[in-house]
């Protein structure tokens, strides 16, 4: 049993460039999310899906897309990178009902745009 | 707009005492709050909820309380041993249409000297 797992775990681009984050679940969660951690300022949500074919803006959704084309992957896309988005992305997944579970998150990727 | 504070940026303490981490909230009704802890270079990993009516909940060394008057918990590692040094982050959901979604404060920084 896996989890979350996210690929790749790092990666460097030169600003302007594009990229894919994957993340994919194999505990058949209904929710998945993607949340961005800096220095100071913690987890912020970037965007998340309550299920297959939907998607959501979290808090800080611009210069991002995202994609849940099946159950167990959810797609973070970056069509033109800027040095902001420098930062550790982690994808999260839990059941739909969180007032008994927590989030499983994967070990993250650490993104430098240069 | 809702709001989480972890006080204390950074807890040193020895081992065998007694860790206590405080998480306070603004303009929030939520039904529950996690806790999580995050080793340097991993994703945040699940540790307890407590729902709005359970004043206290506890887990092996942990025990967490969840005092809805106060907007206020309290994190509590008994007996603490240098493994339980990491960051600590505690989370609510929203409400209404962002029922789901968990905000995460900053997290506090536990370190525990031998």
């Amino acid at each position: 049993n896996a989890g979350v797992t996210q690929t790749p775990k790092f990666r460097v681009l030169k600003t302007g460039q594009s990229m894919t984050l994957l993340c994919a679940q194999d505990m058949n969660h209904e929710y998945m999310y993607w949340y961005r951690q800096d220095p100071g300022m913690g987890l912020r949500l970037i965007h998340y899906s309550v299920g297959e074919g939907t998607t959501a803006k979290g808090e800080v959704p611009d210069g991002y897309n995202v994609s849940r084309l099946k159950k167990q992957n959810f797609l973070l896309g970056l069509e033109s990178a800027a040095p902001s988005q420098t930062s550790v992305y982690f994808c999260a997944s839990s059941y739909w009902s969180q007032g008994n579970y927590g989030y499983t998150f994967g070990s993250g990727t650490r993104l430098t745009v240069v | 707009s809702q709001k989480i504070e972890q006080n204390s940026e950074a807890l040193n303490i020895q081992e065998g005492k007694t860790a206590t981490l405080t998480c306070n909230y603004t303009n929030y009704s939520p039904a529950y709050l996690q806790w999580y802890r995050q080793d340097p270079g991993r994703g945040p990993v699940f540790l307890l909820l407590i729902r709005e009516n359970e004043k206290e909940k506890r887990k092996e060394r942990l025990k967490v309380t969840f005092d809805t008057t106060l907007k206020q918990s309290l994190f509590h590692i008994t007996a603490s041993q240098p493994a339980d040094s990491a960051t600590y982050l505690c989370a609510l959901p929203g409400g209404g249409t962002s029922y789901g979604k968990l905000t995460f404060g900053q997290g506090t920084i536990l370190t525990v000297h031998p």
